[in-house]
């Protein structure tokens, strides 16, 4: 079975531009996350998709930041317009049973972002 | 505000011998904790996970102990392999406020010496 995949693994962009994350969950998982840890730091949670509705999107930073999962498949997170602050290693994460609170989350490899 | 620290950025220990990685939490609320094991360009991955009604869960070389009292945790590996060289996170979750959200500590750095 695929685990969690990301793309792209690297993006390397200049301030004020956009750039598009993308994740696939594991196959039959309700549950998406998306996480960023920044500069070695802690790794903090930013939103929660249960299928294609937002269960909890407290840890977004700001309006530039937007995640979407049409359809409750893949989820993309868009940062408009990217700000060096933006920088880091953005995870998404996935997990199995939208009513089981205690189910691990499996994380994929994340994406390092770079804003210069 | 760190709700889950790890005090210990690393740690070295001998091969065959017990490593211990510890982490603090703050919120009463956390009722479900975890580690993460992270190797350098990947994903954390599950390690082991005990919830707030027990005190100790064993996998195989892995124990997590939970102090509700002291608000802390700890991993056990025995015995240590090289193979266990890389990060470890802890996180947590308040999973009866209804969020499945983990909370993660900085990680610790553990090195496994041949």
């Amino acid at each position: 079975e695929a685990g969690v995949t990301q793309f792209p693994s690297h993006s390397v962009i200049e301030k004020g531009q956009t750039v598009t994350l993308r994740c696939d969950p594991i196959s039959g998982h309700d549950n998406l996350y998306w996480y960023r840890r920044v500069m070695g730091k802690e790794i903090k949670f930013l939103l929660h998709f249960v299928k294609e509705s937002k269960q909890d999107e407290s840890g977004m930073p700001n309006n530039r930041f937007l995640a979407e999962r049409t359809g409750g498949t893949y989820s993309t997170l868009k940062v408009q317009p990217a700000e060096l602050e933006d920088s880091g290693v953005y995870f998404c994460a996935s997990s199995q049973d939208r009513f089981a609170v205690y189910n691990e989350q499996f994380f994929g490899p994340g994406t390092r972002l770079t804003v210069l | 505000d760190q709700q889950v620290k790890q005090n210990s950025p690393s740690l070295s220990v001998q091969e065959g011998r017990i490593s211990i990685l510890n982490c603090d939490y703050t919120n009463s609320m956390f009722d479900y904790f975890l580690w993460y094991k992270k190797y350098p360009a990947e994903g954390p991955t599950f390690l082991i996970s005990i919830s707030s009604i027990k005190d100790k869960n064993e996998d195989g070389r892995f124990t997590v102990f939970l102090n509700k009292s002291a608000k802390h945790l700890s991993l056990h590996i025995v015995p240590s392999q090289p193979g266990d060289s890389a990060v470890y996170f802890c996180a947590a979750s308040a999973g009866t406020s209804g969020t499945y959200k983990y909370i993660f500590g900085t990680g610790t750095r553990l090195k496994v010496l041949a």
